[in-house]
């Protein structure tokens, strides 16, 4: 059965500081892995990785991807109150159902 | 439309009813995705859509679950026979191609409570 673990589950910082969310996986056939971020509802999509060792960099916010340890991590720098929500990473392996396999997300919450 | 939109927002009802729960995705978009997520887990497949026809129907957890997308666009999650463990938020999400799960926009969800 495809797997998805996050960790932290949880995490409360300052705004400011500098945070690493973590995204592991055990996967039959991996394609992609996926990060949203979800606030209120609606997961919104922030990065797709499908090579190990490339960054991928959207303003404060990147991610990288290693398929030998079977991980990734999103990094948040500078963070900022509106960076508080629901961080979900997905994997789409095609091993069985055609939709993603999500974890359960890492609630970050960013304090003034 | 601009974005995925679903309808309603959200929906009370009782134990044993039946409910409908509609998606409207993004004009074009010929891959259609039913998702389930309980408090505190993430979003959890229940039907794939390419198309009129389900694809893939694996993760419908029993057969009080249907879905349907007749003319490929608007689709409908139905479920009868309601149980309080249905609660949940049900979210639609489309993209552009199917069969490949890459870049996909996701409605705003239904909450779903069944008292």
């Amino acid at each position: 059965e495809d797997k998805v673990v996050q960790s932290p589950l949880s995490l409360v910082v300052h705004e400011g500081d500098t945070v690493t969310l973590n995204c592991s996986y055990e996967v039959t056939n991996f394609r992609s892995l996926l990060w949203y971020k979800q606030e209120k509802k609606a997961p919104t999509f922030l990065f797709m990785l499908t090579s190990s060792g490339i960054e991928k960099k959207s303003g404060r916010l990147s991610s990288i991807l290693d398929k030998k340890e079977l991980f990734s991590i999103l990094n948040i720098t500078a963070t900022q109150t509106g960076d508080s929500a629901v961080y979900l990473c997905a994997v789409d392996s095609g091993g069985g159902a055609d939709g993603l396999t999500f974890g359960k997300g890492t609630h970050l919450i960013i304090q003034p | 439309g601009a974005g995925v939109s679903q309808t309603p927002s959200n929906k009370v009802t009782e134990k044993g009813k039946y409910v409908e729960l509609r998606c409207d995705p993004i004009s074009g978009h010929t891959a259609l995705y039913w998702y389930r997520q309980s408090l505190g887990q993430g979003p959890e497949f229940l039907i794939y859509f390419q198309g009129t026809g389900a694809a893939d129907d694996s993760g419908l957890p029993n057969d009080r679950f249907f879905a349907v997308r007749p003319e490929g666009s608007v689709s409908t999650l139905k479920i009868q026979r309601t149980e309080r463990g249905d609660s949940a938020v049900y979210l639609c999400a489309s993209s552009q191609r199917g069969g490949r799960f890459t870049e996909a926009f996701f409605g705003q969800g239904t909450r779903l409570t069944v008292v």
